[in-house]
């Protein structure tokens, strides 16, 4: 099956500072999501992004499919960001949703 | 709109004990997933469905069942419950497969 993998794994930021996530995967995709986890669970869909640029306030992604990469920009950065961040990817008719490892991030005050 | 409700939130269960948990949308989602999430890790799928009646196997579906009798109601079951299935499960909707992904709070389960 399809392999995603996503870096860094950990991240510590102070509030105010940039960050660039990273997820990489080794086959061809249809879709391409990223997920935030806030501290109590919670898994909020932030971007579906196949392929392209998309933006929504602070955080923004880009996908180059013909690469096998995404990534996800977070500007500015606020300690509600805190939590883990996931990609999730699928490919071929079946549509099967594969996670990476996530990539968990604390930002302090 | 309630989105995607799962009960319970906790459970502990003992070895070979079975349970069920709910999960019920109200977005009209044809698609619905199952997932655990292990301590530090990804989503796994446990099984999935593409519309009423209809079910499938995910990635580590032994040890669970699943029915689906109507669009908005997707309950996972466990039978003979064992410590290897002390998870956090997710049930999740989507309007289209592959996208558009709505999860459930979440319900932590522990067997002791």
């Amino acid at each position: 099956g399809i392999q995603v993998e996503q870096s860094p794994p950990d991240l510590i930021l102070q509030e105010g500072a940039n960050s660039t996530l990273r997820c990489n995967f080794s086959d061809s995709v249809n879709n391409l999501q990223w997920f935030h986890q806030n501290p109590w669970g919670q898994l909020i869909n932030l971007f579906y992004i196949p392929s392209g640029t998309k933006q929504n306030g602070r955080l923004s992604a880009t996908t180059v499919a013909t690469e096998r990469y995404s990534l996800l920009y977070i500007s500015s950065s606020q300690t509600t960001d805190s939590g883990v961040y996931f990609c999730a990817v699928s490919s071929g008719g079946y549509q099967k949703v594969t996670f990476g490892t996530g990539t968990k991030l604390q930002v302090i005050p | 709109n309630a989105g995607v409700t799962q009960t319970p939130k906790f459970r502990i269960l003992k070895i070979g004990q079975s349970m069920t948990l709910q999960c019920t949308q109200d977005m009209n989602h044809n698609y619905m997933y199952w997932y655990r999430q292990d301590p530090g890790m990804g989503l796994k799928l446990i099984y999935y469905s593409v519309g009423a009646g209809i079910t499938d196997k995910g990635e580590v579906p032994n040890g669970y069942n699943v029915s689906r009798s109507t669009t908005e109601d997707f309950p996972l079951r466990l039978e003979l419950a064992a410590p290897s299935q002390t998870s956090v499960y997710f049930c999740a909707s989507s309007f289209d497969r592959g996208r558009g992904y709505t999860f459930g709070s979440g319900t932590r389960l522990t067997v002791v």
